[in-house]
């Protein structure tokens, strides 16, 4: 079972440029979201979608935006990217919103130089 | 206050021993709560939800929790040097907060052998 999937695993950007994290998961699962982790902060949320077709702000969502294509994919742009976006992306998913735990992909390490 | 606090650590144990790790969180209507298992340059893994007080076992791991003291412990019996990684609590408010899981920076917990 590949669960969560995210592509790609590694990426270096130069300010300014734009990019998509892909993120897909086949468990079926309704509800994803969106965190980034850097060292000192733990993991914030970026943006989640509840269901397919809402989409919903988290805790730092500046210079983001989201997609939910389907129920199975969950992408995120950054559409200038700055050398404070430089983070671990993890998307994740739960069955659906509210009090289950979620699954995580294996991550984005995203350099912006 | 930070909604969700643990110590940072590192806590160090010697093999075989128990493993407590603690977490505080600051709002009385989180609903559920989740211990996370991270390994460097990994994403995070569900190992543990309890959603009442009391206590909940799964193999070497205990989950504790006393909403009263707005309190979740996890204890990990004979620990093995490949327990060894940080340890995330989350927490979740459930459908009406808005919100998605809330994580604490985690503990770093090293066993050695």
């Amino acid at each position: 079972n590949a669960g969560v999937t995210q592509t790609p695993k590694f990426q270096v950007l130069k300010t300014g440029q734009s990019m998509t994290l892909q993120c897909a998961q086949d468990m079926n699962h309704n509800s994803m979201y969106w965190y980034r982790q850097d060292p000192g902060m733990g993991l914030r949320l970026i943006y989640y979608s509840a269901s397919e077709g809402t989409t919903d702000k988290g805790e730092v969502p500046n210079g983001y935006n989201v997609s939910r294509l389907n129920k199975r994919e969950f992408s995120l742009r950054l559409e200038s990217a700055a050398p404070s976006q430089t983070s671990v992306y993890f998307c994740a998913s739960s069955e659906a919103y509210g009090n289950y735990g979620y699954t995580f992909g294996s991550g984005t390490r995203l350099t912006v130089v | 206050q930070k909604e969700v606090e643990q110590n940072s650590g590192p806590l160090s144990v010697p093999e075989g021993a128990i493993a407590s790790l603690n977490c505080t969180y600051s709002d009385r209507v989180s609903q559920s709560f989740f211990w996370y298992r991270q390994y460097s340059g990994k994403s995070p893994e569900l190992i543990m939800s309890i959603y009442s007080n009391g206590d909940k076992e799964d193999g070497r791991f205990t989950a504790q929790l006393n909403k009263a003291s707005q309190y979740v412990s996890l204890l990990i019996r004979d620990s093995q040097p490949s327990d060894s990684a940080t340890y995330l609590c989350a927490v979740n408010k459930g459908i009406k907060a808005g919100t998605a899981l809330i994580f604490g920076k985690g503990t770093t917990l090293s066993v050695s052998s």
